[in-house]
C-alpha cells in the first residue's frame, strides 16, 4: 500500500481567510513532505518533515504554517494567501533512510484557489 | 544547484507507437525515479532505479539509469490513449548523515506526451 490522502480535493479561499491542508498516511513513514505545483511545471519543495521535525523550509513566506502532529499527519496551515498562490498542494511521504526507503509517493493534490 | 534537462519538452504521437524521453544532469545522482502526472492529480510513481546502469521494467515501460549515473531514460511501448500526461524525471541524492532521514528530489522540466487514437 502506497497511499498517500489529501483533503480538500479542492479549497477557495478569499485573501482574508485562514484555513488548513491536511495530508495523511499510514505506511509507517518517517519523512512527509509538502510542495507547490504551477500548472504544467514540476513540483517546488516547500518543506520537509523527518522523523515529526521541520528539517527542510525552503525559504517559504510565512502566510504558509506546517505542522506535522504525529507521524501519519501533516497539515498546512494558509493565512493572508495571495493569488499567486493558487497552484495544486501536494504532499508526499517517505519511508526514510538511504536508498529505496527515500521513495517518495505523492497524494492526489489540493487544488486551492485565493481569490 | 543542481539542474535536469529533461527532453523533449512535447510529444504528439499515434497509438500504438513507441515514445522514448530522457533526463541529463549535470551532476551524479545516486537515484532516479520517473513520475507521470494526469490533470489535476498527484505524480504517481512509474520506476524507480538505484543502481548506475541498472535497466527496469514495469509493464510496456522501461528505464534505464546511465552508468555515468548523470542521465537517465524512459521508453513506453505500444502507447496507449491512457499513456497521455506529463512524465517527470526525477533525480535524488544520498540523504544526508547525521540523524536526518530524508530525501529532496530535482525534477527535470517534464515531458507532455498527446497521443491520438
Amino acid at each position: 500500500d502506497t497511499e498517500v490522502t489529501q483533503t480538500p480535493k479542492h479549497l477557495v479561499m478569499g485573501m482574508t481567510n485562514k484555513k488548513s491542508l491536511k495530508c495523511e498516511q499510514h505506511m509507517g513513514h518517517r519523512a512527509m513532505y509538502w510542495y507547490k505545483q504551477k500548472a504544467k511545471k514540476p513540483p517546488e519543495l516547500m518543506f520537509v518533515y523527518s522523523y515529526e521535525k521541520l528539517s527542510i523550509n525552503e525559504s517559504v513566506p510565512s502566510r504558509f504554517s506546517p505542522e506535522c502532529p504525529n507521524s501519519s499527519l501533516l497539515n498546512l496551515h494558509l493565512h493572508a494567501l495571495q493569488p499567486e498562490d493558487s497552484a495544486l498542494y501536494l504532499c508526499a511521504s517517505s519511508q526514510g533512510g538511504q536508498g529505496a526507503f527515500n521513495t517518495q509517493y505523492f497524494g492526489p493534490g489540493t487544488r486551492l484557489t485565493v481569490l | 544547484g543542481q539542474q535536469l534537462n529533461q527532453s523533449p519538452q512535447s510529444m504528439f504521437i499515434q497509438e500504438g507507437e513507441d515514445v522514448s524521453m530522457n533526463c541529463t544532469s549535470s551532476s551524479i545522482f545516486n537515484t532516479w525515479l520517473w513520475y507521470k502526472q494526469d490533470p489535476g492529480e498527484g505524480p504517481v510513481l512509474l520506476i524507480a532505479l538505484y543502481k548506475a546502469g541498472e535497466l527496469t521494467s514495469n509493464g510496456r515501460l522501461t528505464a534505464q539509469f546511465g552508468i555515468t549515473r548523470k542521465d537517465s531514460f524512459l521508453n513506453i511501448s505500444a502507447s496507449i490513449p491512457s499513456d497521455v500526461g506529463i512524465y517527470f524525471c526525477a533525480g535524488q541524492l544520498r540523504a544526508p548523515t547525521g540523524g536526518t532521514s530524508y530525501g529532496k528530489l530535482t525534477f527535470g522540466q517534464g515531458t507532455i506526451l498527446t497521443v491520438h487514437p
